[in-house]
């Protein structure tokens, strides 16, 4: 089976900018989870995706916000770019969340 | 109280000793457990997972479940230095999982 992907890898954008990160499953993966992950930090959960609905939800602004279409692919999305934005953003996939996690390779966003 | 907590470290062991990461959580409903490692700038990789009470070994890796006492370990044998990372714990609540901040794990030469 093929992993998780994440495109695209790496992202520059400038503060106020609004940036798009897409994450594509496991086949027969219906959960995708997306986190943040800052230098030395944990990671920070931003929300999960379950047939089409946001299920969890962190503790993030409105700036950040995600979809998931019907073959499981999910969308991240952060508006207003702010210098504090600047991390790795991992999305991680499952058959029904609760269960075992896989990650992707993450995209890692530098916000000038 | 965190729902899943890790001393961060830095836990320093010598190649060849017994690495011992420790982990608790405060849902006694939890049913499922997880350890991640993370290398540096990678994305985290799943160790093992247990499910039920007691010891569960994979290679050099042993996983430990204390249910009554909300405690999961992980014993890495025979540490190499290709084995430092960050190691994750994560319990499984219902629909999610909650990850620990990661214990830092340097095994020196």
């Amino acid at each position: 089976k093929a992993g998780v992907t994440q495109t695209p890898r790496y992202l520059i954008k400038t503060r106020g900018q609004q940036v798009t990160l897409s994450c594509s499953p496991i086949s027969g993966h219906r959960s995708v989870s997306w986190y943040q992950q800052t230098p030395g930090q944990g990671l920070q959960f931003l929300f999960e995706y379950f047939s089409e609905t946001q299920r969890n939800k962190g503790n993030f602004p409105g700036r950040f916000s995600g979809r998931q279409f019907s073959n499981s692919r999910s969308e991240m999305n952060v508006s207003t770019l702010e210098l504090g934005d600047s991390a790795l953003y991992l999305c991680a996939t499952s058959p029904r969340g609760g269960d075992t996690q896989y990650f992707g390779p993450g995209t890692r966003l530098t916000v000038l | 109280q965190k729902e899943v907590e890790q001393n961060s470290g830095p836990l320093s062991v010598p190649e060849g000793a017994i690495a011992s990461l420790n982990c608790t959580y405060s849902d006694r409903g939890s049913q499922s457990f997880f350890w991640y490692r993370q290398y540096s700038g990678k994305s985290p990789e799943l160790i093992m997972f247990i499910y039920s009470n007691g010891d569960k070994e994979d290679g050099r890796f042993t996983a430990q479940l204390n249910k009554a006492s909300q405690y999961v370990s992980l014993l890495i044998r025979d540490s190499q230095p290709s084995d430092s990372a960050t190691y994750l714990c994560a319990v499984s609540n219902t629909d999610k999982l909650i990850f620990g901040t990661g214990t830092r794990l340097q095994v020196f030469p």
